[in-house]
């Protein structure tokens, strides 16, 4: 079965710093999709990136952008630049569906804070 | 267009209570999905639905757990009776069908749901 971890329960970073987010996931599937999506305390889920697994460029948005290292099966996520309003909690997803769109299993996620 | 919603964002009941959660997806979204998110198991998929039928619903924990969707703009998860252990943040997402692969799906606010 497919699996998502995120080994760092929480994180912490200076504002205007960079932080990484680890991210490590098991499949035997070869083309999939890789998200991150942020939960802040008002609950909802917002994504930050999206990677397609037959690409091999790593996505970037903004001052968000992953390191999609395919045979190693890791999708880490970094944060250029932070500021407090990235504070939240991040989690990892992968889709095991790849033509039936949105079954994602989640990590359990990473929680960061932003200091100022 | 507003979004996902969901109702109620807070629901408090007492155990053995018949409990409905409500969706509206995003208009044209072909498919529905079903999570909840509890602090032990994080983010699970209970069901998901595509063009209104019911694909997949083995993420449902037991029977006291139902989901319907009778049309294309609505759709309900219902626990009865309800128990401690369903205390939870219910989230419903939609998705539109796309073709090559995986869409980002688009979560509601959530309804917190507090069974004592």
């Amino acid at each position: 079965a497919q699996t998502v971890t995120q080994s760092q329960p929480e994180m912490s970073v200076q504002e205007a710093e960079t932080v990484t987010l680890s991210c490590t996931y098991d499949t035997s599937e070869s083309d999939y999709y890789l998200f991150w999506y942020k939960q802040p305390p008002s609950r909802q889920m917002i994504l930050v990136i999206r990677q397609e697994a037959y690409k091999q460029q790593n996505a970037t948005e903004n001052r968000f952008s992953v390191n999609f290292q395919k045979a190693a099966k890791s999708f880490s996520l970094k944060i250029s630049d932070s500021q407090l309003g990235d504070a939240a909690m991040y989690f990892c997803a992968f889709d095991e569906t790849y033509n039936q769109g949105g079954k994602l299993i989640f990590g359990q996620g990473t929680e960061l804070s932003v200091k100022p | 267009d507003a979004g996902v919603i969901q109702s109620p964002r807070h629901e408090v009941t007492e155990m053995g209570q018949e409990v409905t959660l409500r969706c509206k997806p995003i208009s044209g979204h072909d498919y529905l999905f079903w999570y909840r998110q509890t602090m032990m198991r994080g983010l699970e998929l209970l069901i998901y639905f595509n063009n209104n039928v019911p694909i997949d619903d083995s993420g449902m924990p037991e029977d006291r757990f139902s989901a319907k969707m009778p049309n294309a703009s609505f759709s309900t998860l219902k626990i009865q009776p309800s128990e401690p252990r369903d205390s939870a943040v219910y989230f419903c997402a939609s998705t539109p069908q796309g073709a090559g692969g995986a869409n980002v799906l688009t979560f509601g606010a959530g309804s917190r749901l507090t069974v004592l």
